[in-house]
């Protein structure tokens, strides 16, 4: 079944640390987008990439950063610059960039102790 | 003001209700309207997509946008205790970025 897959689901970081957040998806889908979910504000994007070695930042790039090295792969680092790192993120697609049809993965809720 | 406000409840009501679910928003730029549907843990999957004003219906579910008053709902029928879940509105201007509502947590109840 195609689809979109995030790894970890559960994480847990000391403060200080960096963590990689992983989004793989065989659905040959052109854009890939990574976006934040905390209680009572929605989503919120972080960074989207349109295409392969190319990506844009979001409403709240900063603290995060990504890479789009390969067409299926769109991982995204939570740095110790990230001030509130603690949410649940989801990582998304579409067909091509533009479109408004977002495919999502499961979501990799991290934790910071 | 965000450009997509949604009442995020909780929500509940017993089994068999009619459920209506709202967003408002500003930029009457928007022109493409969806809902998403979030079980508890998991990823958002779209549930309705509508294109402009109107109707919009899939068996239990409705979706009604009305731009003149910069109004979207979503109508569930018949509730059922697998609807509990997070209801998310998201406009688009087109060829943009989706802008979230902050999603309505709804249970029913059996």
């Amino acid at each position: 079944d195609g689809g979109i897959t995030q790894s970890p689901k559960y994480l847990f970081r000391k403060e200080g640390q960096n963590v990689t957040l992983s989004c793989e998806q065989n659905l040959n889908h052109d854009a890939m987008y990574w976006y934040r979910q905390d209680p009572g504000q929605g989503l919120r994007l972080i960074y989207y990439s349109q295409i392969v070695n190319d990506f844009q930042k979001g409403d709240i790039a900063e603290g995060y950063s990504v890479s789009r090295e390969k067409k299926e792969s769109f991982p995204l680092t939570v740095t110790s610059a990230q001030k509130n790192p603690t949410a649940f993120y989801l990582c998304a697609s579409t067909p091509e960039a533009g479109a408004n049809v977002l495919t999502f993965g499961a979501g990799s809720r991290l934790t910071v102790l | 003001q965000k450009e997509v406000e949604q009442d995020p409840g909780p929500l509940s009501v017993p089994e068999g209700a009619i459920v209506s679910l709202n967003c408002t928003y500003s930029n009457s730029a928007f022109q493409y309207f969806m809902w998403y549907r979030q079980y508890s843990r998991k990823g958002p999957e779209l549930l309705m997509y509508t294109y402009s004003s109107g109707n919009k219906e899939d068996g239990r579910f409705t979706a009604q946008v009305d731009k003149s008053s910069k109004y979207i709902s979503l109508f569930i029928r018949d509730s059922q205790p697998s609807d509990s879940a997070t209801y998310l509105c998201a406009n688009s201007k087109g060829a943009q970025k989706l802008v979230f509502g902050q999603g309505t947590r709804l249970t029913i109840n059996p």
